[in-house]
């Protein structure tokens, strides 16, 4: 199975602030990682796929990028609407794998 | 309106069985991958299930291998989990979600239905 490793496990931020989140696969998984954001009682929503492509309405401050093993989602000019857990996921091979998830939290 | 509407979670005792169902709306329900996802109380996502266009290609997790099954109709725009054998640990919110093939990315989702295990 293709592990993932997420981190940090949490980050505190500030309104406008930049952050960056990073997945490390324990395998190569070429481009096949997407990023999501979990709010409480609320589904999870995609926000990048193929890694670095960004889904359609979600903000550009929102920018993923890596190839293989390292992958990074960088969140810019963050709104209080950002704060939230985000989960990184590889879909290159059964089983699909997530992140631990990283939780932003407003400093 | 694209929408999934989840139904079949709630209370079941150890070793009982549930039947979760997702109905689509708003788009054509067959050209699409399905999979589950779950999320324990206070744990991260966790992958369940997968089912493909022609449920040619079926699969689940190590945790779930032998006691669900995945499951699609396309005349009622649907996807299914049946689960047997509950066990305490598959207490979770059960989310489904569309995935796009050529992406493998999941886009939508359901809004998630409860699964208790508890006697």
């Amino acid at each position: 199975d293709i592990q993932i490793t997420q981190s940090p496990p949490s980050v505190s931020a500030s309104v406008g602030d930049s952050v960056t989140i990073t997945c490390r696969a324990s395998q190569l998984i070429s481009s096949w990682l997407a990023w999501y954001q979990r709010k409480p009682g609320k589904a999870p929503k995609l926000l990048i796929y193929a890694a670095s492509s960004l889904q359609s309405g979600v903000p550009s401050r929102f920018s993923g990028s890596g190839s293989g093993t390292d992958f990074t989602l960088t969140i810019t000019n963050l709104q209080s609407e950002d704060f939230a857990t985000y989960y990184c996921q590889q879909s290159n091979s059964f089983p699909i794998t997530f992140g631990q998830g990283t939780r932003l939290e407003i400093k | 309106e694209v929408q999934l509407v989840e139904s079949g979670g709630g209370l079941v005792q150890p070793w009982g069985s549930l039947r979760l169902s997702c109905e689509a709306s708003g788009f054509t329900f067959s050209s699409y991958n399905w999979n589950w996802v779950r999320q324990a109380p206070g744990k991260g996502l966790e992958w369940v299930s997968y089912i493909s266009v022609g449920s040619r290609t079926i699969d689940y997790a190590d945790s779930v291998k032998g006691r669900f099954t995945i499951s699609r109709d396309n005349a009622k725009n649907s996807v299914f989990l049946q689960m047997n054998s509950l066990r305490d640990e598959d207490t979770a919110v059960y989310f489904c979600a569309r995935e796009v093939t050529y992406t493998r990315a999941f886009d939508i989702w359901g809004q998630g239905t409860m699964v208790t295990v508890s006697s």
